[in-house]
């Protein structure tokens, strides 16, 4: 009964590569969430979901798309992956934006490129 | 923009003693929510306390309490009776309705050893 599951949980590839992360949450959350944490530790939002509408779109090369069919999906597409984009990815949702409650991560998944 | 700032990168404690994480942020908001998580080796993320800005007494959640100084602007975490399964890597995080959108922004976090 995973709350927000990420697939998958690890992933290597070589650059150039097109590769995508999946994530859902059974927790009725109306928002999604894709951070990055770097090699230091340091998680920085990426996008963020509102009812299937983008609300935040931070400064991310345009080769990072995110897709989400419905409010429980929340995708994340790469396109030509490079050595930099090399970090462990977490989705995570929220009711009322997270305010009150904050969010529920994913357990992540931890991108290799190489 | 709200920043957060944890100055200790590491800690360590021995095991049964209490040891407080530091955590400051900068903001102009009046009303926010504050959290700290706990990022064991697994991974996951996990909530451990959350304090509004609007209370004034302190969150306690079992061993774990925060010290709230709303205009120091400090939130530490204080964590009693430590256990080897308190080691983990622990954020500091922000978030507001006012200016924010909907981001939780975090602190670069601070590595617990607890030592047997």
């Amino acid at each position: 009964d995973t709350a927000v599951s990420q697939t998958p949980k690890y992933l290597v590839t070589q650059m150039g590569n097109d590769k995508s992360i999946k994530c859902e949450q059974n927790l009725g959350h109306d928002t999604m969430y894709w951070y990055k944490q770097d090699s230091k530790k340091f998680l920085k939002i990426m996008f963020s979901y509102n009812n299937k509408e983008l609300i935040i779109n931070e400064t991310v090369p345009n080769r990072f798309s995110p897709k989400s069919p419905d409010k429980a999906h929340l995708n994340l597409h790469i396109n030509s992956l490079e050595l930099g984009d090399s970090a462990v990815y977490f989705c995570a949702s929220s009711r009322d934006r997270g305010l009150v409650y904050g969010y529920t991560f994913g357990s992540g998944t931890r991108l290799t490129v190489v | 923009a709200q920043t957060v700032t944890q100055s200790q990168p590491e800690m360590s404690v021995q095991e049964a003693e209490t040891v407080t994480l530091s955590c400051t942020y900068d903001t102009s908001e009046s009303d926010y929510y504050l959290f700290w998580y706990k990022q064991p080796p697994s991974r996951q993320m996990i909530l451990v306390i959350r304090q509004e800005a609007y209370k004034q007494q302190n969150a306690t959640e079992n061993r774990f309490s925060v010290n709230f100084q709303k205009a120091a602007k400090s939130f530490s975490l204080k964590i009693s009776d430590s256990q080897l399964g308190d080691a983990a890597m622990y954020f500091c995080a922000y978030r507001s309705e006012e200016t924010s959108g909907s981001r939780l922004t975090f602190g670069e976090g601070t590595q617990l050893t607890v030592n047997p």
